[in-house]
């Protein structure tokens, strides 16, 4: 059974880059797109981007100039890097494998929320 | 503001049926036959209930049902337990540039 979890600083500091990891276990990742998602305190939930294990990305248009996504095959992981970040960004982030033929959010991670704060 | 509207709150009573709604538009609910929906417990993360507007995905209730009319979908959860209780947000595919879009979710209060 396929297993994500997100691990990474849960403070960061406003200008800086916020940096997260998600491990994928109990399967490979290789052949399925991997994606981020966050949702702000008591708010919704907001697509980031995703990444084939190719390593093809797409990106949320209103992030796009400061998200990056890449993967480690070899280390069964993939991660998101946002820049230059401020109070808006202070959210729950989870990592998720993305079903193309559904474009379906079909596993989850639990989710780590990373807090923007000098 | 979310891309797709979803009424904030919808109640009803163990065994009734509830349905909630989510509107988009020609670009993303309209166009494509790839709306989900999640449903997500206090603290935890969401879960795939629905996918492809209809199909339930191993493991989920049968009854939790979706369906699509012009840019409108809607799930409707039918018997309705205590267990059900949760916030649900649908979401769609928008096109490769925007991708996904989700609506702003729905709190379940079960009476």
């Amino acid at each position: 059974q396929v297993q994500l979890q997100e691990s990474g600083p849960r403070l960061v500091k406003p200008s800086e880059t916020l940096s997260l990891t998600c491990i994928v276990s109990g399967g490979s990742i290789s052949s399925y797109y991997w994606s981020w998602i966050r949702q702000p305190p008591g708010k919704g939930l907001d697509w980031i981007g995703y990444i084939y294990y190719s390593g093809s990305t797409n990106y949320n248009p209103s992030l796009k100039s400061r998200v990056t996504i890449s993967i480690d095959t070899s280390k069964n992981q993939f991660s998101l890097k946002l820049s230059s970040v401020t109070a808006a960004d202070t959210a729950v982030y989870y990592c998720a494998r993305l079903q193309d033929q559904s474009d379906a959010f079909d596993i989850w991670g639990q989710g780590t929320m990373v807090t923007v704060s000098s | 503001q979310s891309a797709l509207t979803q009424p904030a709150s919808v109640s009803g009573s163990p065994g009734q049926s509830i349905t909630i709604s989510c509107t988009g538009s020609r670009s993303d609910v309209g166009s494509y036959n790839l709306v989900s929906w999640y449903q997500q417990h206090p603290g935890k993360a969401p879960k795939l209930m629905i996918y492809e507007v209809s199909k339930r995905p191993s493991g989920v209730s049968n009854r939790f049902s979706g369906s699509k009319s012009g840019s409108t979908a809607s799930l409707t959860i039918s018997g309705l337990q205590a267990e059900d209780e949760a916030d649900y947000y649908c979401c769609s595919y928008a096109g490769s540039s925007t991708y996904a879009v989700f609506g702003g979710g729905t709190k379940l209060t079960v009476l």
